[in-house]
């Protein structure tokens, strides 16, 4: 299994300002992924990160909106720039373990006014 | 990936079992059938998986159709703790993949609600 945690679990930005998530694990991974979960909803794949690479964004995602950075194997940040209040949801990290497994952190909840 | 539909809902009275269906029609040779489960205010949790034969883990069992079409998560002795969001996901296993992409598709899951 895998530990990983958020900083910060919660935050209130104002619009226009940029939030960086850290997601740190308690082991080496290759991927880690980066989800959003807006209010009320499932959650959405927003990239994935691998150590060594330029991150790979799905679809109605962009760097320049969600720049991520894997500098080692156990971290990752991703940026939330030029927050609007429609940013406003949670952030969730993720890595995947084994091929069929994959964990999740506990969120970020951002609220964007 | 395949589609997956679920009941948007379900309730189950404590200490019985609790059964999820998962109709995945479109599955594929090489899919799984994966369940998470999401807890309010947590991430999701991974439960079990399977391909084609049933499988069972301290958690719960999953439950395959011969056709593959549906499956079911069965929860054995359900506790107010289980009430949450339960995900079926269908995907071809990591292993497979190529090494692409690899992050989950979410639907809109079931929420089990667990009476006392």
């Amino acid at each position: 299994s895998a530990v990983i945690s958020q900083k910060p679990s919660r935050d209130i930005c104002q619009r226009g300002t940029s939030l960086t998530i850290q997601c740190q694990v308690d082991s080496q991974v290759t991927m880690m992924f980066w989800y959003r979960q807006q209010p009320g909803q499932s959650l959405t794949l927003i990239a994935t990160a691998n150590q060594g690479s330029e991150a790979t964004y799905e679809s109605g995602f962009v760097i320049d909106k969600f720049p991520i950075s894997r500098p080692n194997l156990t971290f990752s940040t991703l940026t939330v720039s030029n927050m609007s209040p429609e940013d406003s949801s949670i952030y969730l990290c993720s890595v995947r373990l084994a091929f069929y497994e994959q964990y999740f952190g506990p969120g970020t909840r951002l609220t964007v006014t | 990936d395949a589609k997956t539909t679920q009941p948007p809902s379900m309730d189950c009275a404590e200490g019985r079992a609790a059964n999820l269906p998962c109709n995945h029609s479109t599955i594929s040779g090489n899919e799984y059938v994966y369940w998470y489960r999401q807890i309010h205010s947590q991430g999701p949790q991974y439960i079990i998986h399977g391909l084609k034969n049933n499988e069972t883990n301290e958690m719960a069992s999953l439950i395959i159709t011969e056709d593959r079409k549906s499956s079911t998560l069965i929860l054995p002795h359900a506790t107010l703790r289980d009430t949450a969001v339960y995900y079926c996901i269908v995907r071809v296993s990591s292993m497979y993949s190529g090494g692409g992409a690899d992050g989950l598709t979410f639907g809109k899951g079931t929420h089990l609600i667990i009476q006392p």
